[in-house]
């Protein structure tokens, strides 16, 4: 299976900043099937970005994602107090689909 | 709007059945795939599988053996049965929509396995 290694594991920040979150792969994704999910304490994850760069439905422009092959990245600009939360990227390239282990974005 | 809710029950002895249903508003149950992911308390995701409407299923390997996933058209539910249950099933269950992405999910259901 393809194992998802997420950097860092935590990241300070103040609002109005960038964020950045890494997503490396133990192998290349398929078709760059890569997904990322934000999840806020007590509630279901939520897709922002799907197939690498695609964002979804409803995903503010702040959010974008690059990346190919085996490395992949979450971007946030202009950090509002709503996006502190943690994030998983998510390979569906093959199976079984594996998450990376989660990046907790916290206000610094 | 789909919407998915979850039910079944919170608490399950060790070895015993671990039994979840999904009920789906908003879309017809015979579209696509139907998936079940679960989070241990504080960690990360798992995904357990996906049924698509035809009936066949996709299994993590960690799970084969002992998950059976269906679904019921006729009341728009699908379902997780996970069997032998241990400590280590402990976790928040959630179904959502897809085989691939996910951008619909239950709300989720916490499973404490515990004698």
């Amino acid at each position: 299976e393809i194992v998802l290694t997420q950097s860092p594991g935590t990241v300070s920040l103040s609002p109005g900043e960038r964020a950045t979150v890494s997503c490396r792969a133990s192998q290349s994704v398929i078709n760059n099937y890569l997904a990322w999910y934000q999840q806020r304490p007590g509630q279901a994850p939520r897709l922002l970005i799907q197939a690498a760069s695609t964002r979804a439905a409803g995903t503010p422009d702040r959010f974008s994602g690059s990346g190919s092959g085996t490395d992949f990245t979450l971007t946030i600009d202009g950090l509002q107090s709503e996006d502190f939360a943690v994030y998983f990227c998510q390979q569906y390239g093959s199976s079984p689909r594996t998450f990376g282990q989660g990046t907790a974005l916290e206000i610094k | 709007q789909v919407q998915l809710q979850q039910s079944g029950p919170g608490l399950v002895k060790p070895s015993e059945t671990l039994s979840l249903n999904c009920t789906v508003s908003g879309v017809s149950l015979t579209i696509g795939y139907w998936t079940w992911v679960r989070q241990p308390p504080g960690k990360g995701l798992e995904w357990i599988g996906h049924v698509h409407h035809s009936g066949t299923a996709n299994y993590n390997p960690s799970l084969m053996g002992r998950i059976t996933m269906s679904l019921d058209t006729s009341m728009s539910q699908f379902s997780l049965t996970l069997h032998s249950v241990t400590t280590a099933d402990t976790a928040l269950y959630y179904c959502a929509r897809g085989s691939g992405w996910y951008p619909s999910w239950g709300q989720g259901a916490l499973v404490t396995v515990s004698s």
